[in-house]
């Protein structure tokens, strides 16, 4: 049982598209997040949501959109995608906001040619 | 401005070998944790250590807290292969509960 999953795990796409990844946890954790990790493997936090409410939003291009239907899901969309876009973006849960201890999904390796 | 500095960056040894890894700042956690992550996939979570001075055991590992609450270290005993991966450390921000991440030591153990 995967306790965090997202997909696709690969997505490569042209300059200008606008896509999106989905994220789920099956682990009833109230907390999700998604971090961008560079090329240089330093992973930077995007955004963080608490019982589907945002909560942080670090310093990101308003072209990223996180979503939270409900407290299992975190979906991120990505309008007019840039080459610079390119990344692996993780999504991630902790069982409580104050709770840090993260679990991790496989990752989704973006790629904008 | 990277508030975590881990080092080294890169390290290869043979199998066999001990080496120690350290994350340090100048800023007080009130937690921090270490994760390992291997190609392709997410990191994992090691430890948390949360007061100062701290040391903790897992199998081969040792991690111990700095006294401050600044700075910390990972210790392998006797490495092997599957050690092998990027360790990763993030300290706890008291003020906001966020995670502040160091850039990682990419670790290689040549059997």
């Amino acid at each position: 049982d995967t306790a965090v999953s997202q997909t696709p795990k690969y997505l490569v796409t042209q300059m200008g598209n606008d896509k999106s990844i989905k994220c789920e946890q099956n682990l009833g954790h109230d907390t999700m997040y998604w971090y961008k990790q560079d090329s240089k493997k330093f992973l930077k936090i995007m955004f963080s949501y608490n019982n589907k409410e945002l909560i942080i939003n670090e310093t990101v291009p308003n072209r990223f959109s996180p979503k939270s239907p409900d407290k299992a899901h975190l979906n991120l969309h990505i309008n007019s995608l840039e080459l610079g876009d390119s990344a692996v973006y993780f999504c991630a849960s902790s069982q409580a906001w104050a709770v840090r201890e993260a679990f991790f999904g496989q990752g989704t390796r973006l790629t904008v040619v | 401005t990277q508030l975590l500095e881990q080092s080294p960056q890169f390290l290869s040894i043979q199998e066999g070998e001990n080496l120690t890894v350290y994350c340090n700042s100048s800023s007080v956690f009130s937690s921090l944790q270490w994760y390992r992550q291997e190609p392709g996939e997410g990191p994992v979570l090691l430890v948390t250590v949360v007061t100062g001075g701290e040391v903790k055991k897992l199998k081969r590992l040792t991690f111990q807290f700095g006294d401050a609450r600044k700075d910390s270290s990972l210790h392998i005993t006797a490495a092997q292969p599957g050690d092998t991966g990027l360790y990763l450390c993030a300290g706890e921000r008291s003020s906001n509960y966020q995670l502040i991440w160091g850039a990682g030591t990419k670790l290689i153990i040549k059997p």
